[in-house]
């Protein structure tokens, strides 16, 4: 089975900017979570998808929103883009229970 | 509010001594209490899991040992070997969903 994969890994930004992020889960999967990592705040849950539907949210301002397709896959945009957005974007899906969730390698936005 | 406390924030073990790590929760709502490993340049990967109605569960060189009274677990990793070298993040959920409150991590070491 292949694993998750993220696009694009790299990504380089200004300030005021936005940024779409792509995951798709593993097949069969219908839940998608995305994480936030920085090096001061760790790993912070922004929102899950199932199904199409955002099932939960984290406290991350209103810039943030994602969805979900028919087919799975997700994407995550951050509108106006701030200095401090620059971390690495997790990705990770499972079947939509307590189960295993497994992450992709991350998509690391830097922005300047 | 961190509402998993994990420590210590970096470790450093000789190879085939014993590697701790420790993890509080506040949350009595907690229901699910899994460990993740991950390497420079991957995303998280399940290592093992416990529920709160068991006290401890061994996987290879892998235990959690969890204390419900105490709201703490923690991870051993015993015989540590130089490959398992990452950083360890504990993490938490509850009422059967996905999704992850992590704790900020710990950089283990295991020097030759």
């Amino acid at each position: 089975k292949a694993g998750v994969t993220q696009t694009p890994r790299y990504l380089i930004k200004t300030r005021g900017q936005q940024v779409t992020l792509s995951c798709s889960p593993i097949s069969g999967h219908r839940s998608v979570s995305w994480y936030q990592q920085t090096p001061g705040q760790g790993l912070q849950f922004l929102f899950e998808y199932f199904s199409e539907t955002q099932r939960n949210k984290g406290n991350f301002p209103g810039r943030f929103s994602g969805r979900q397709f028919s087919n799975s896959r997700s994407e995550m945009n951050v509108s106006t883009l701030e200095l401090g957005d620059s971390a690495l974007y997790l990705c990770a899906s499972s079947s939509g229970g307590q189960e295993t969730q497994y992450f992709g390698p991350g998509t690391r936005l830097l922005v300047l | 509010q961190q509402q998993v406390k994990q420590s210590p924030q970096s470790l450093i073990v000789q190879k085939g001594g014993i590697s701790i790590i420790n993890c509080a929760y506040e949350n009595t709502a907690f229901d699910y209490f899994p460990w993740y490993q991950q390497f420079p340049g991957k995303g998280p990967a399940l290592l093992i899991a416990i529920r709160p109605d068991v006290s401890e569960k061994k996987e290879g060189r892998f235990t959690i040992s969890f204390n419900k009274s105490a709201k703490q677990f923690s991870l051993h990793i015993m015989d540590s070997q130089p490959g398992d070298s990452a950083t360890y993040f504990c993490a938490a959920t509850f009422g059967g969903y996905s999704t992850l409150t992590f704790g900020k991590g710990t950089m283990l070491l295991v020097s030759p």
